[in-house]
């Protein structure tokens, strides 16, 4: 299809492992969004990126999270020695444009489980 | 952080009945929008009501805005028992902050609609 596509969809990590989560955005979008969404909880923003650039990183909860999109298509969110606190589900949304109304579209996420 | 907080935090109803989820944030907007939620299909952009706006209408829905009371309303009438979901509102900051686009979530109203 046409939408935002992540992959996996479901991730299970030991304690201590480094994972790679992929998120490939509707074709042409130029903002792109990666959120961490707790059970039960609504989702809490990571970082944002226009075209390549990643213009606001605030959202990271530490430096073990590092994300890039290299040539302003397909991103990636990379977490160095998970933590059971990192089990959440990580979704990617991308939108058309660079501006605050422009609606944005969400992948299905990946769940992410640390063991 | 989450901005906004729904309320009520849960909601059960029956097909036909209308349902009302209230949405109240803290900070100043550029705009409002309302998603959904379920395990089939993700987060779906429902509506968007920018700060300048009081009320707007997509089909079966229909969002206020009072920027005054920093509060949103989302209606639903003549729910079925697909519009079953988690119903979230989410706010984009205003222009003052730069490159500020990160979408700040409230906790979610979990709509259960009995057929």
């Amino acid at each position: 299809g046409a939408g935002v596509s992540q992959s996996p969809r479901y991730k299970v990590a030991k304690r201590g492992q480094d994972v790679a989560l992929r998120c490939d955005p509707i074709s042409g979008h130029v903002s792109l969004f990666w959120y961490q969404q707790a059970l039960g909880q609504g989702p809490e923003f990571l970082t944002y990126f226009q075209n390549e650039a990643q213009l606001d990183k605030s959202g990271l909860p530490s430096d073990r999270f590092f994300a890039e999109r290299p040539e302003g298509s397909v991103s990636t969110l990379k977490i160095q020695r998970t933590q059971q606190e990192d089990s959440a589900v990580y979704l990617c949304a991308s939108s058309l444009g660079g501006g605050r109304n422009t609606e944005a579209f969400f992948g299905q996420g990946t769940r992410l489980t640390v063991v | 952080s989450q901005q906004g907080e729904e309320d009520p935090q849960a909601l059960s109803i029956q097909e036909g009945e209308n349902a009302t989820m209230n949405c109240s944030y803290k900070t100043s907007i550029n705009n409002l929008q309302w998603y959904r939620q379920n395990s089939g299909r993700g987060l779906v952009h429902l509506i968007l009501i920018r700060s300048n706006e009081r009320e707007k209408h997509s089909g079966r829905l229909r969002v206020t805005l009072d920027t005054s009371k920093k509060s949103s309303s989302l209606l639903i009438t003549a729910s079925r028992a697909a519009d079953t979901a988690s119903y979230f509102c989410a706010t984009t900051p205003p222009f003052s902050a730069g490159n500020n686009r990160k979408l700040i979530w409230g906790l979610g109203t979990s709509l259960a609609v009995n057929p």
